[in-house]
């Protein structure tokens, strides 16, 4: 079974701390994606890899980072955390080719305190 | 830039009864299309993809989808719906012009009444 692997379902952090939200996938995809969700707000993507130390930055970049050392792996990284980043954080991978669809890991819930 | 619209925030429907889920994109070229479902606390499952060819797309779970290039939507469906199929529903559009990303949808929460 394909796999994409959140390190954390739950996360409670205090405001200013420094926050990583890893992802692995284990089907050797090129491309991999951070999305944030909010209730009527759908998925807004904050950064996508298509490559390893390959990054660009999507709808809702700030106050977030990234880091791909390694194809497999993706991580999220919160530089100082504001309660305004609580949500609900999706990794997902996929191919490259333009007709493959994306598999999610099951999420982050992230809350800011 | 291409985009997804879901129209209804909410639909409802009893139980056996047919379901649509509705949405229209705009893309520039040749859609790539998706729907996905999300329960509670979960990550997004594939259900379905239009890429090219027949205009119905079957996938999982009973669940298929209408593609109309003229309206410029990809409506999902499911001839008899179960309660089970209560979840919150996201189309996808693939955006080659844009590093391959996948544009959402809003989403629309679905409610099947027993």
């Amino acid at each position: 079974d394909v796999k994409v692997t959140q390190s954390s379902r739950y996360l409670v952090k205090r405001t200013g701390e420094k926050v990583f939200l890893e992802c692995v996938q284990d089907m050797d995809h090129e491309n991999m994606f951070w999305y944030r969700q909010d209730p009527g707000l759908g998925l807004r993507l904050i950064y996508f890899s298509y490559d390893v130390k390959m990054k660009e930055k999507g709808d809702i970049p700030e106050g977030y980072s990234v880091s791909r050392e390694k194809k497999e792996r993706f991580s999220l990284i919160l530089e100082s955390a504001s309660t305004n980043q609580t949500s609900m954080y999706l990794c997902a991978s996929s191919r490259t080719n333009i007709d493959t669809e994306a598999f999610f890991g099951q999420g982050t819930r992230l809350t800011v305190v | 830039a291409q985009s997804v619209a879901q129209p209804e925030d909410q639909v409802n429907v009893a139980e056996g009864n047919p379901l649509t889920v509705k949405c229209t994109y705009s893309v520039s070229g040749n859609p790539y299309l998706f729907w996905y479902v999300q329960y509670p606390n979960r990550g997004l499952q594939f259900l379905l993809k239009y890429i090219t060819g027949d205009n119905l797309v079957k996938g999982s779970y009973g669940f298929e989808a209408e593609f109309n290039k003229s309206q410029t939507s990809f409506h999902l469906k499911k001839p008899s719906a179960l309660v089970s199929d209560s979840a919150l529903y996201f189309c996808a559009v693939r955006d080659y012009n844009y590093g391959q990303n996948f544009v959402f949808g809003p989403g629309t929460r679905l409610s099947v009444l027993p």
